[in-house]
């Protein structure tokens, strides 16, 4: 299995502003991926973070509003930036581990006013 | 585009009560089906996984079952319990890895 820790586990911030949020995994993984679930949803994929290459983005979701880091094969951030209260989710980082079993992080429920 | 949809949005069933809960997907080119658990305001519990070959895993009082060619699965709780409440979800994977998740089946138990 795989133990995902995300920081932090929750933020309130002003509009305009932008927050990134960190996703450590405790053994290393080739596929990260960052979801959002808006409330009362569930959960729709933003990107995939692949270490050593650019993030691929899914349908309605672009780098320069939620630009994405993948430094090594045990760490990822997403930055939600420029940020409006439609932005307001919880953020779940997860990866794959054997036979794409997936395992998710505890979230980071962002606020905006 | 691979749609997902859990029936019912929500249920209430006695502590002790059998119980069903369903996934059906359009895409019956899926890699793997994976069942969730998530309690209020908190991250995502793995529960079981079905690889596309398997027609059903076990884990203690919960089964979930795969028929790839209805796109259909389903999880049944034994013996349901208070703990137990919380929202149910799945999702199918493709090969790539991607996942699409179904909006979930709201569960309460009652004592």
């Amino acid at each position: 299995s795989a133990v995902i820790s995300q920081k932090p586990s929750r933020d309130i911030c002003q509009r305009g502003t932008s927050l990134t949020i960190q996703c450590q995994v405790d053994s290393q993984v080739t596929m990260m991926f960052w979801y959002r679930q808006q409330p009362g949803q569930s959960l729709t994929l933003i990107a995939t973070a692949n270490q050593g290459s650019e993030a691929t983005y899914e349908s309605g979701f672009v780098i320069d509003k939620f630009p994405i880091s993948r430094p090594n094969l045990t760490f990822s951030t997403l930055t939600v930036s420029n940020m409006s209260p439609e932005d307001s989710s919880i953020y779940l980082c997860s990866t794959q581990l054997g036979v794409s079993e997936q395992y998710f992080g505890p979230g980071t429920r962002l606020t905006v006013t | 585009k691979q749609e997902v949809t859990q029936i019912p949005a929500a249920l209430s069933v006695p502590e002790g009560e059998n119980l069903v809960l369903n996934c059906s997907f359009t895409d019956s080119a899926i890699y793997n089906l994976q069942w969730f658990r998530q309690d209020p305001g908190k991250g995502l519990t793995s529960l079981l996984l079905i690889q596309s070959s398997q027609r059903e895993q076990t884990s203690g009082r919960l089964n979930a079952s795969l028929d790839k060619s209805s796109g259909r699965s389903t999880l049944y709780i034994a013996a349901s319990q208070p703990g137990d409440s919380a929202t149910y979800l799945c999702a199918v994977i493709t090969n790539a890895g991607k996942s699409t998740f179904g909006d979930g089946t709201t569960l309460t138990v009652k004592p």
